[in-house]
């Protein structure tokens, strides 16, 4: 079946450090994949997408490339600030269903620190 | 601005009790989701609607019903039968066709059994 595995968190870190979050998936055929943002107490915000295989998804100074070789989707960002600190969702949506759900992974949690 | 409103954004039930959250989108979207999310962890799916009048059983429905008499609206009412209601509720919405758009999700529902 369809599967999102994200790396665990906490993720802690400094002002200005670069940030990776991992993000592998499992799916039949050519999904389009998502990375969602959650701030504390509010709804889930689409923060990129990719829909094809090398497309690259960038928003807000945060990017991800979408590789087919390697089913990853992983969440990249120069330089982080404290207003990043937030949970992370990689998503994905399977080509061959005509549902429209998005299979999440479970989250992974950043936290910035001044 | 189109959107999609979930109301109460804070909600007591008592024991026994059936309590419904509300959901209201007018972007004119197809589908419409129900999701819980409990402390620290991920998405679950409890129902989903593609079309008027018509809805699925997601993952963890036991407990819990829906109705989707309009586009613009899938109410979610949690049962007595669910034991442990407590969580944060996420409703969301998308289209069916034209390409992977991905959720547009509303601010959430926190309910808390008094």
């Amino acid at each position: 079946g369809n599967s999102v595995t994200q790396m665990e968190g906490p993720v802690t870190l400094s002002e200005e450090a670069f940030l990776t979050i991992n993000c592998t998936y499992t799916a039949t055929g050519y999904p389009s994949l998502f990375w969602y943002v959650q701030y504390p107490g509010e709804g889930l915000q689409l923060l990129l997408k990719a829909t094809k295989a090398d497309d690259k998804g960038s928003n807000k100074g945060f990017e991800a490339t979408y590789r087919k070789e390697t089913t990853s989707f992983h969440l990249e960002k120069g330089s982080v600030q404290v207003s990043d600190s937030a949970v992370y969702f990689c998503a994905l949506s399977a080509s061959s269903s005509n549902t429209g759900k998005l299979i999440f992974g479970q989250g992974t949690t950043l936290q910035v620190k001044p | 601005d189109g959107g999609i409103t979930q109301s109460p954004k804070y909600l007591f039930r008592k024991e026994g009790q059936n309590v419904t959250l509300s959901c209201e989108q007018n972007l004119n979207h197809d589908a419409m989701y129900w999701y819980r999310q409990d402390p620290g962890q991920g998405l679950r799916l409890i129902y989903y609607s593609q079309i008027v009048n018509d809805f699925q059983k997601g993952d963890i429905a036991e407990g819990y019903s829906v109705s989707r008499e309009k586009k613009e609206s899938f109410p979610l009412t949690v049962t007595s039968a669910q034991k442990n209601p407590t969580a944060f509720y996420l409703c969301a919405s998308t289209f069916l066709t034209g390409g992977d758009y991905g959720y547009t999700f509303g601010s959430g529902t926190r309910l808390t059994v008094v």
